[in-house]
């Protein structure tokens, strides 16, 4: 059974950083592309990043692009969301994601739960 | 960017109706185009992919068709446990995009 459980988030005042992970089981990790998608409340859902089986093809959402990194550690089965110079507008649910294949120019077949980003002061 | 469009954004719908929601990409996506289900406090479900394969364990009730620019996600005989948000979402290129969401109501 595909599980993705993230962590990391929380409450960050405009302007810090906050790192999220999501460990994955349930599947062999490293032949997939992964992914970021994130639900600010009461909206619909965002693409924020996604990132190969092999870290070669990365994107980002215009929106994030430069404030945010995804990175992964397939020796750990984990993905990561690096994020800097956070907004009042970032304040979302974040959820992990898997792809269908290993690029990242394909679908999502499963998520996670998701982790909670709250920014404000 | 790939804007994604969908019609309506709300619609009422009868137990045992069928349903229509349309998706419409600012560009050709080829069939790169995923169906997902959301319901409230709960993650997103997958539905559709490639625009007309249906995800392992997603009833048959459940169709979608199109290409390039103009697809639909068809729902048949529905059922109390399928009104919920729909969303439509772009993968032909970075970066992906979704649809705004179709809420699907009782009547």
């Amino acid at each position: 059974e595909v599980q993705l459980v993230e962590s990391g988030g929380g409450l960050v005042q405009p302007g810090r950083s906050l790192r999220l992970s999501c460990a994955a089981s349930g599947f062999t990790f490293d032949d997939y592309a992964m992914h970021w998608v994130r639900q600010a409340p009461g909206k619909g859902l965002e693409w924020v990043s996604g990132i190969s089986w092999n870290s070669g093809s990365i994107g980002y959402a215009d929106s994030v692009k430069g404030r945010f990194t995804i990175s992964r550690d397939n020796a750990k089965n984990s993905l990561y969301l690096q994020m800097n110079s956070l907004r009042a507008e970032d304040t979302a649910l974040y959820y992990c994601a898997k792809g269908r294949g290993y690029s990242g120019y394909d679908d999502i077949d499963y998520w996670g739960q998701g982790t909670l980003v709250t920014v404000s002061s | 960017d790939i804007q994604m469009t969908q019609s309506p954004s709300s619609l009422s719908a009868s137990v045992g109706d069928r349903v229509t929601i349309t998706c419409r990409a600012s560009q050709g996506i080829s069939n790169y185009l995923a169906w997902f289900q959301q319901k409230p406090g709960k993650a997103p479900k997958s539905l559709i992919y490639a625009a007309s394969s249906l995800q392992s364990g997603v009833p048959s009730k459940f169709s979608g068709s199109g290409s390039g620019t103009d697809f639909t996600l068809t729902i048949s005989s529905l059922q109390p446990e399928d009104f919920a948000t729909y969303y439509c979402q772009q993968y032909n290129s970075y970066p992906q995009t979704f649809g705004q969401g179709t809420k699907l109501e009782i009547k």
